[in-house]
């Protein structure tokens, strides 16, 4: 089982903060990049998913970076608001043909108004 | 509307009693997985199908079978249930391969006495 790590666990910011979590993995093999972001009593919604090493993608005030040679992604959050509270999720894909999708545990954001 | 849809919400079950789990998506798409999520160990794949008929283990398959013999559904059966298998159980799907995001069902919540 691959290891997928996320930093922090949690984290409370305040109405109007930008925010910043990551998303480790390992850069020995690496094909794809997803991050989703999970409300309480619903379903995981995608965000992005990345491919290539150095690409930044963005959705509203939600962005993304990707550093395969290092293993790890960014996702930023800028001008926090409390509709932004949820736990966030990456998940991996190694290697070019793998069907497999391993999840980091998630950061869980709390945005206070 | 484009959905993936599980059913049930909610199963109580006891150790032994075979079960069956439904998922079926209505966008064409080709790939699907099956997922259970409990506390501290974040979203872990239980099997995933690349097409009708491909079907491949996932992180934690044992306990569980599936099938794929319509490109629509993917169900999840648990032949001989057990008590650790009580969990969150969510299905998935992407359109071609792991390089498009997923859709996920709304959640089946199994306990298992």
């Amino acid at each position: 089982i691959l290891n997928v790590e996320q930093s922090p666990q949690s984290l409370h910011v305040q109405e109007g903060d930008s925010t910043n979590f990551t998303c480790s993995f390992p850069s020995s093999n690496f094909y794809a990049l997803h991050w989703y972001r999970w409300e309480t009593a619903k379903s995981p919604e995608a965000l992005f998913v990345m491919t290539l090493n150095g690409d930044e993608k963005k959705k509203g005030r939600i962005s993304a970076t990707l550093n395969t040679k290092e293993g790890y992604s960014y996702l930023y959050i800028k001008g926090s608001q409390p509709e932004d509270s949820a736990t966030y999720l990456c998940a991996f894909v190694p290697g070019a043909g793998s069907y497999q999708l391993t999840f980091g545990k998630g950061t869980k954001l709390s945005v206070i108004p | 509307e484009a959905q993936v849809t599980q059913n049930p919400r909610y199963l109580i079950t006891v150790t032994g009693k075979k079960l069956t789990v439904t998922c079926s998506q209505n966008m064409n798409h080709e790939y699907m997985s099956w997922y259970r999520q409990d506390p501290g160990l974040g979203l872990r794949q239980i099997y995933y199908s690349m097409n009708v008929e491909v079907t491949d283990k996932g992180d934690v398959p044992e306990g569980y079978k599936v099938s794929r013999k319509e490109k629509r559904n993917f169900p999840l059966i648990l032949e001989s249930p057990s008590p650790n298998q009580t969990s969150l159980y969510f299905c998935a799907s992407s359109f071609r391969d792991i390089n498009s995001p997923l859709h996920f069902g709304n959640g089946t919540r199994l306990t298992v006495t």
